[in-house]
C-alpha cells in the first residue's frame, strides 16, 4: 500500500479523442511523476510536477500536458490520442525531489 | 545520457533457489542513486532499495540483498531461498542527483522472475 492512488484503472479510447487520468499522492508528498510503460517494457519518463509547476519533461511530444493541484492530486492529460499511446500509465509520488518515488496501481489505456 | 540495461530478460527457478538479477548502468554524473523495484502481475511498483553512488556497501534486508560495484557500473540484486511470492518482473533504475531539477527515472527493461514449486 503506497498511498498513491490512480483513476481509472482501464480505459478504452478511441483515436483522436483525449484522455484524462488522474492521480492523488500521499499527503504531503509535493513531487509528483508520470511514466508510460508500453507492454514489455520498462516504465518511460513523461514529466515531473514540484509545487504544481513542470520541473522537468521526457521525450514527449506538448500533447501530453499535465497538472498538479495542492492538495496532493494530479492529473496527465493526452490530446489527439494515437494507437501507440496505449500503454500503462503510472504516478509517482515522492515527498522531495530525488527520494524514492512511490508509485500508483496505473491506468491501462488502449487506444483503437 | 543514462542508460540501464538488463540483460536478463526472464529468469525461471525453483522454489528455495537462489537467483541473481542483474543491473549494469551508464551515467556521467558523478552523483547518482540507484533503485530496484518489483512489479507483480497488478501493476503496481514496489520500491525495494535506494542507493547512493557514494555508498557502495552492500545490503541486506531479509531474503534480499544487493551488490553495489562502481567499477563495473553493476548493481545487482540476490534473492535468497527464492519463494512463489517472489515472481514478478523486477527493474532497476537510475536518477541523476543535480539538485532542483527532475528526478526522473531511467529503468531498464525489466527482468521477469517465475518461480515455481
Amino acid at each position: 500500500e503506497t498511498g498513491v492512488t490512480q483513476s481509472p484503472t482501464h480505459l478504452i479510447k478511441t483515436r483522436g479523442q483525449q484522455v484524462t487520468l488522474r492521480c492523488s499522492s500521499q499527503s504531503g508528498h509535493n513531487t509528483v511523476s508520470w511514466y508510460q510503460q508500453a507492454l514489455g517494457q520498462g516504465p518511460q519518463f513523461i514529466f515531473q510536477y514540484y509545487r504544481e509547476e513542470e520541473n522537468g519533461r521526457g521525450n514527449f511530444p506538448p500533447r501530453f500536458s499535465g497538472l498538479q493541484f495542492p492538495n496532493y492530486s494530479s492529473e496527465l492529460n493526452v490530446n489527439a490520442l494515437e494507437l501507440d499511446d496505449s500503454a500503462l500509465y503510472l504516478c509517482a509520488s515522492s515527498p522531495r525531489v530525488n527520494t524514492e518515488a512511490f508509485f500508483g496501481q496505473g491506468t491501462r489505456l488502449t487506444v483503437v | 545520457a543514462q542508460k540501464v540495461t538488463q540483460a536478463q530478460t526472464e529468469i525461471s527457478v525453483v522454489e528455495k533457489e537462489d537467483v541473481t538479477l542483474d543491473c549494469v548502468y551508464e551515467t556521467r554524473d558523478t552523483t547518482y542513486y540507484l533503485f530496484w523495484y518489483k512489479q507483480p502481475p497488478s501493476g503496481e511498483l514496489v520500491f525495494l532499495i535506494r542507493r547512493n553512488s557514494f555508498d557502495e556497501q552492500n545490503e541486506i534486508s531479509g531474503r534480499y540483498s544487493w551488490n553495489f560495484q562502481k567499477s563495473t557500473s553493476s548493481f545487482n540484486f540476490t534473492i535468497t531461498a527464492s519463494q512463489v511470492v517472489d515472481s514478478a518482473v523486477y527493474f532497476c533504475a537510475l536518477s541523476e542527483a543535480a539538485t532542483g531539477t527532475a528526478s526522473k527515472l531511467t529503468f531498464g527493461t525489466g527482468t521477469r522472475l517465475q518461480v515455481t514449486l
